[in-house]
């Protein structure tokens, strides 16, 4: 089963900052938070990924709490190209990632 | 970046036939691929474990006399869907994970989409 829970659903404008929350209290310590995302009837795409620092590519931006159980990912200036099922991820024992149902997300233009 | 192929994107088969969709890493070998099934509107679901020069690793409740998957070279896996039926008409999607089963950039290919008359 997927250790992270997410909202089913969000909207953002175009141009703004879209920022999807993550919840993941019971992974381990050592074990990083991935985040991909999956445009309609295509393969999921990584974004990025982290332990406990808070990171950032030139993709987006993953923001870590202190006690490691929540993260958001920041999309800084979302676009349209961006509308998109965000997996937000850890893997299991086996190195193996689990899907949940990660959360829909909306630009308005 | 890594690229993950797949072929064929699309495929239409009969009932009771089988079909074979093969998963390629372009400019990196990769030991282990996964492979996934999604349905429409559902998250992604593992499938098995592919492990180059060994047998496949099955998730529970997956057949694995009905999907064949053999990982015969560094580059390439293939899954071989037997006789198969209108519900096994999916989207079935392949990973491999650079550097390794815990390389942290994981690479999906495009996914295939198996419709079963």
């Amino acid at each position: 089963d997927a250790k992270t829970t997410q909202p089913p659903s969000m909207d953002c404008a175009e141009g703004r900052a879209a920022n999807l929350p993550c919840n993941h209290s019971t992974i381990s310590g050592n074990e990083y938070v991935y985040w991909y995302r999956q445009i309609h009837s295509q393969g999921p795409q990584y974004i990025i990924h982290g332990l406990k620092n808070n990171e950032t590519n030139e993709m987006a931006s993953l923001i870590i709490t202190e006690d490691r159980k929540s993260s958001t990912l920041i999309l800084p200036h979302a676009t349209l190209r961006d509308t998109a099922v965000y997996y937000c991820l850890s893997r299991d024992r086996d190195d193996k990632i689990i899907f949940g149902k990660g959360t829909r997300l909306h630009i308005l233009p | 970046g890594a690229v993950v192929s797949q072929h064929p994107s699309r495929v239409i088969c009969k009932s009771g036939t089988s079909v074979k969709i093969e998963c390629r890493s372009l400019d990196f070998q990769a030991t282990t691929m996964f492979w996934y099934r999604q349905f429409p509107k559902q998250s992604l679901m593992l499938m098995a474990t592919s492990n180059e020069g060994s047998k496949a690793t099955y998730e529970q409740g997956v057949e694995k006399d009905k999907f064949l998957i053999n990982h015969a070279s560094l580059t390439l896996s293939t899954l071989t869907v037997t006789s198969a039926h209108p519900e096994d008409s999916s989207f079935y999607i392949c990973s491999a994970p650079k550097g390794g089963a815990s390389g942290h950039e994981q690479y999906f290919g495009p996914g295939t989409r198996l419709t079963v008359t």
